[in-house]
């Protein structure tokens, strides 16, 4: 079955930039969405399809995917950004094939 | 606007059923180009992803959890239903229902994700 392996835990001071990567075998052949869970809410969508963004989640947010590591990366990082992040990815050769990362937790210091 | 309610007990013994239900509004469970999935976050632990319906009715369930679960629709009342059997403790945990867009090559089914989320539940199980 296909892993998908993310840090625990991420700290960045306000300001700064926040890069959450999600490693996988050759994950760059898939194509990864990542997910922003705040404490407290449900889990939002962030970017979907690599580097996409859904309507309403600021241009801070963008992502990148190559090789086998895929990269969430959050500039101008303000304390609203804390939360835990989890990517996603499809495996057609897993059961099931929805895999999800184990999550990042980003602590804005 | 798209709208996901998560509804069920809140408290459930050991061994009882689990029976949530996903009320949508804003799409229809019959569009083709989306589904419905449920996923989990226990208290302290990662979001786990559950099973899943589309509207051709293909089911798809976590293996860990396989034997135990069982989702279907009610097109009518545009609700999915999950079920869950023998619930333990361990399943203490937020439940919520998603909206999945899917994705294809051609017409190949190749991935999907989740673009839209209910509140989710809370449910215990103790006795």
């Amino acid at each position: 079955s296909y892993v998908l392996t993310q840090p625990p835990s991420v700290s960045v001071a306000p300001g700064q930039t926040a890069r959450l990567t999600c490693g996988g075998n050759k994950i760059g052949d898939k194509t990864v969405h990542w997910y922003q869970q705040r404490p407290g809410q449900a889990p939002a969508l962030v970017v979907y399809n690599d580097n996409d963004r859904p309507s309403g989640i600021p241009e801070r947010f963008s992502g990148s995917n190559s090789g086998n590591t895929a990269t969430l990366t959050i500039s101008r990082v303000e304390a609203g950004d804390e939360a835990d992040f989890y990517c996603q990815v499809w495996d057609s050769r897993s059961d099931p094939s929805v895999i999800i990362g184990g999550g990042t937790k980003l602590t804005v210091l | 606007q798209v709208t996901l309610k998560e509804s069920g007990p809140v408290l459930v013994k050991p061994t009882e059923t689990l029976r949530l239900t996903c009320s949508v509004s804003g799409f229809s469970l019959s569009n083709a180009a989306v589904g419905v999935g449920w996923l989990r976050r226990p208290p302290g632990k990662a979001l786990e992803w559950l099973a899943h319906i589309f509207s051709n009715d293909e089911t798809s369930h976590s293996t860990t959890l396989k034997n135990r679960l069982a989702i279907s629709t009610d097109t009518s009342k545009s609700q999915v239903i999950l079920t869950m059997t023998n619930m333990d403790p361990v399943d203490t945990a937020t439940y919520y229902c998603a909206r999945i867009h899917l994705l294809w090559f051609g017409k190949l089914l190749s991935g999907y994700y989740f673009d839209s989320w209910g509140q989710g539940t809370l449910v215990t199980v103790s006795s």
